[in-house]
């Protein structure tokens, strides 16, 4: 799995786009970008995966680039239930299948 | 869809004792099951990964009689932490892959334990 690099902590308004930045540039082709995130004291939770095209569902909208070598998740709408730790991960490879959890990103979003 | 639970939610245990808890896949058949351990203030770190009628594959470090894995159907894993330690408190974490369904695994809520 490739490594990835996420900022360590975000602020965003209630109501507002929160746009999460990950980094992953050593890549490969068949590795897909998933995201996860992990609200206080709760298991994660699945949010959306994505190959090279763009995605989007029901919790948000994951944006590849052409180059594959970073994605951002948008949470379009976001609410005070959104605070999270948000993770972006790429289980393939050699290591298929396995979730590598590094430190993520600390979103807050305040009223 | 997709629902993964666990129990006990919290268990409290003495030193020396062992714990089992249960991960079930609700409304899928999981080929594959993995354990997680989470530390205060730390990230997840995976223990095991499970397939149904096999043994369980362990990380690097996770003492394998210690911490015992039953994968004996498709929708039940159990882990069993033998000889419970104070050391051994902590958040345990379990998911569920569906054949099918790539690489998305779906996590259970968390059993917290605490070994006193």
């Amino acid at each position: 799995d490739a490594k990835t690099t996420q900022p360590t902590s975000m602020d965003c308004a209630e109501g507002r786009a929160a746009n999460l930045p990950c980094n992953h540039s050593t890549i490969s082709g068949n590795e897909y970008v998933y995201w996860y995130r992990q609200i206080h004291s709760q298991g994660p939770q699945y949010i959306i995966h994505g190959l090279k095209n763009n995605e989007t569902n029901e919790m948000a909208s994951l944006i590849i680039t052409e180059d594959r070598k970073s994605s951002t998740l948008i949470l379009p709408h976001a609410t005070l239930r959104d605070t999270a730790v948000y993770y972006c991960m790429t289980p393939g490879g050699t290591s298929y299948g396995k979730l590598t959890f590094g430190q993520g990103t600390i979103l807050t979003v305040h009223p | 869809g997709a629902v993964v639970s666990q129990h006990p939610s919290w268990v409290i245990c003495k030193s020396g004792t062992s714990v089992k808890i249960e991960c079930r896949s609700l409304d899928f058949q999981a080929t594959t099951m993995f354990w997680y351990r989470q530390f205060p203030k730390q990230s997840l770190m995976l223990m095991a990964t499970s397939n149904e009628g096999s043994k369980a594959t362990y990380e690097q470090g996770v003492e394998k009689d210690k911490f015992l894995i039953n994968h004996a159907s498709l929708t039940l894993s159990t882990l069993t932490v033998t000889s419970a330690h104070p050391e051994d408190s902590s958040f345990y974490i379990c998911s569920a892959s569906a054949a099918g369904d790539g690489e998305t695994q779906y996590f259970g809520p968390g059993t917290r334990l605490l070994v006193l």
